[in-house]
Parts: structure tokens; sequence; C-alpha cells
């Protein structure tokens, strides 16, 4: 089955303490991109990758890391998570045209 | 600046009604306009995509119209269902320098259908 999948798909955690929410798809797809969602201000990009081994920052790419080391995997990396990071986070990923297809969301909270 | 706005904020309507959403954008260059459906806690799903030169776009009991001149879209669900209970998001695409495609995202609208 055609996926992206997201792990963890919940975490609590404490002002930090580093953190890493895998993302994996199985589509073969060149770009991959990682959203946050919070109430009122809708999906914000936080970074993309064109392709392997190239990233760039998206809108809100602040306190963020990634990584393109592998065509279907794009981590997303919290060095020292702050409260302000509590949110919802999509994984997603599409050919180089066409629709974005959206990993399951990880909800994280950061106390 | 680059905007897509939505209305109404939320709706609620009865199962077998129809109903009509409202997006209205403020973007160039324009390349094309997706409809989302995003089930509570769950990623968004494409309902429909339009180009420029595409004024409508059938899937299923949803219809996406799109007027490139008023810069505006509607997403019309007929005979809804419980199921389409969800959030409704309207995504326009801009291509700016560098041909590195963007994505503004509206806020959505909630609708929720009450048996």
């Amino acid at each position: 089955e055609a996926q992206v999948t997201q792990n963890p798909r919940y975490l609590i955690t404490v002002t930090g303490k580093k953190l890493t929410v895998t993302c994996s798809q199985n589509m073969n797809h060149e770009y991959m991109s990682w959203y946050r969602q919070d109430p009122g201000l809708g999906l914000r990009q936080i970074y993309y990758s064109m392709n392997v081994e190239v990233t760039d920052k998206g809108d809100v790419p602040e306190g963020y890391k990634v990584s393109r080391k592998e065509k279907r995997n794009f981590p997303l990396i919290l060095e020292s998570p702050s409260p302000n990071q509590t949110s919802l986070y999509f994984c997603a990923s599409r050919r180089t045209t066409g629709t974005q297809y959206f990993g399951p969301g990880t909800r994280l909270l950061v106390l | 600046k680059n905007q897509v706005e939505q209305s109404p904020q939320s709706l609620i309507i009865l199962e077998g009604k129809n109903c009509t959403l409202q997006c209205n954008y403020t973007v160039s260059p324009f390349s094309n306009l997706r409809w989302y459906k995003q089930d509570t806690g769950r990623g968004p799903v494409s309902l429909t995509i339009m180009t420029f030169s595409e004024n409508t776009k059938s899937n299923g009991r949803y219809t996406a119209t799109l007027d490139a001149d008023t810069k505006q879209s509607s997403l019309h669900i007929t005979a809804s269902q419980l199921s389409d209970s969800a959030s409704y998001i309207c995504v326009v695409s801009v291509i700016p320098a560098g041909n590195n495609r963007k994505l503004i995202w509206g806020l959505g609208t909630s609708l929720a259908v009450n048996p």
C-alpha cells in the first residue's frame, strides 16, 4: 500500500531533550516536506527536500533540523525542544509535480 | 502578499443537505488550486485540483469551481453524509522566481454534519 508513515504518533517530552520524528514513504517520491499545524494558524511548512541531499527552509524552520540521506526517509530533528514547539506535525511527499500525500501526524507535547 | 481566505470558518448542516464552502485568494503567479479534506487528527487528503484553465472539477459528491478572474473558488458538497464531517482546506500553488513551487494554505472550514 502506498503510504507515508511517521513515528512516533504521540510524544511527550521535556524542554531541552533532543528528539527525532521519523518519516518514510514507499512511493519513490522526490519531494518531501514537514509541516506543523496549530489552531488558528493552519499548516505551516518547516523544511522541505527536493531530492536526496537537497533540503531547504520553509516558513518556520527555527528550532528544527532535517536530513535526506535516502530518498524514502526524511527525519525531523528537534535538538532542544521548547514548549512553543508543542504542535501536530505532518510529513508529506509527492513527485516533482503532483499531489502531496500526508502522513498520519505526530502529536508532540513539550513540557 | 499571497493569501488564501476561506469562509465560513465553521458550518453545521443536517445529513442529506447540500453545502458550499468558499475560498478567495490573492496569489500571484497562480499555478493551481487544490481542495483538501482533513479528518480530525489525521493528515489532509486531496479532493480536487484545478489549473487556471479549468472552472469545474468533480470527485464524487464533491464539486469544486474556480473563477480565475475574480480569484474565487468554491467546494460544493451534495447530499452530505456523516463522514463528510471534517475540515476542508483550500490551497493555492504559486511559482515564484526560481521555479520552486510554493503552497499557500487557507485556515480551513470546519464542517459538522449532524444526523
